[in-house]
């Protein structure tokens, strides 16, 4: 069964830096996902990566997929306070009955 | 507003009791999927719909069913509550699905959740 794992799971980080969040699956996921999800909120879709080397940005976020070292990347560029949440990854197990995995989620804080 | 809308928003119920939760997709989506997000099991996948047949499944318990009905809204029924079913119940819609015509990348629009407590 695929396994997601993010880390790190908390990150605090200034203003105006960069960071980068990781998402490691284990076995073949046919597409990989990112949300954002504000405390006591919904979550919010944020890209959808469907094959290797797939690129996606909006705003200071870009995410990327590289199915052959089964990481997905979120990148985050000179951060402010507003991109406050928690990120999550999740992959689309095709082993067996298909189902939708999620990892256990970042959460990030931007310090001002 | 994702255009997915969830009833109630709410739930308050005792161990034991049997409760239904209300889902309505976006406009034109055809697929409906339930969630849970509890603190210690995090998110998990439940159940997918696609135009009124189940599609796929994930960690779903017996004590719990969904069904999608002609007019695409999905209900999701707890039965023999238990304290560990207290957990935010989301719903999302999407086009398609996998592995379906048009489902492409398959983006998922979730609603505002329910929150249910088990007392």
């Amino acid at each position: 069964e695929l396994k997601v794992e993010q880390n790190p799971l908390f990150l605090s980080m200034q203003e105006g830096k960069n960071y980068t969040i990781y998402c490691n699956y284990s076995t073949t996921s046919d597409r990989l996902y990112w949300y954002r999800q504000d405390p006591g909120k919904s979550l919010e879709s944020l890209f959808v990566l469907l094959s290797n080397g797939a690129v996606k940005q909006e705003g200071r976020l870009m995410a990327s997929l590289d199915t052959k070292a089964r990481l997905s990347t979120l990148h985050i560029t000179a951060a402010v306070h507003d991109l406050s949440a928690t990120y999550f990854c999740a992959g689309g197990d095709t082993s067996g009955t298909y189902k939708y995995i999620f990892g256990t989620g970042t959460r990030l804080k931007v310090l001002a | 507003d994702s255009g997915v809308t969830q009833t109630p928003k709410h739930l308050i119920t005792a161990t034991g009791q049997r409760v239904t939760l209300r889902c309505s997709p976006r406009s034109g989506d055809l697929s409906v999927y339930w969630y849970q997000q509890s603190l210690d099991q995090g998110l998990q996948f439940l159940i997918q719909y696609y135009n009124g047949e189940e599609r796929a499944k994930g960690n779903i318990l017996e004590r719990f069913s969904a069904q999608q009905f002609p007019d695409l809204h999905s209900e999701l029924n707890l039965s023999s509550l238990e304290l560990g079913d207290s957990a935010l119940y989301f719903c999302a819609s999407s086009v398609a699905g996998w592995g379906l015509a048009g489902s492409h990348d398959n983006e998922q629009f979730f609603g505002p959740g329910t929150r249910l407590t088990v007392l």
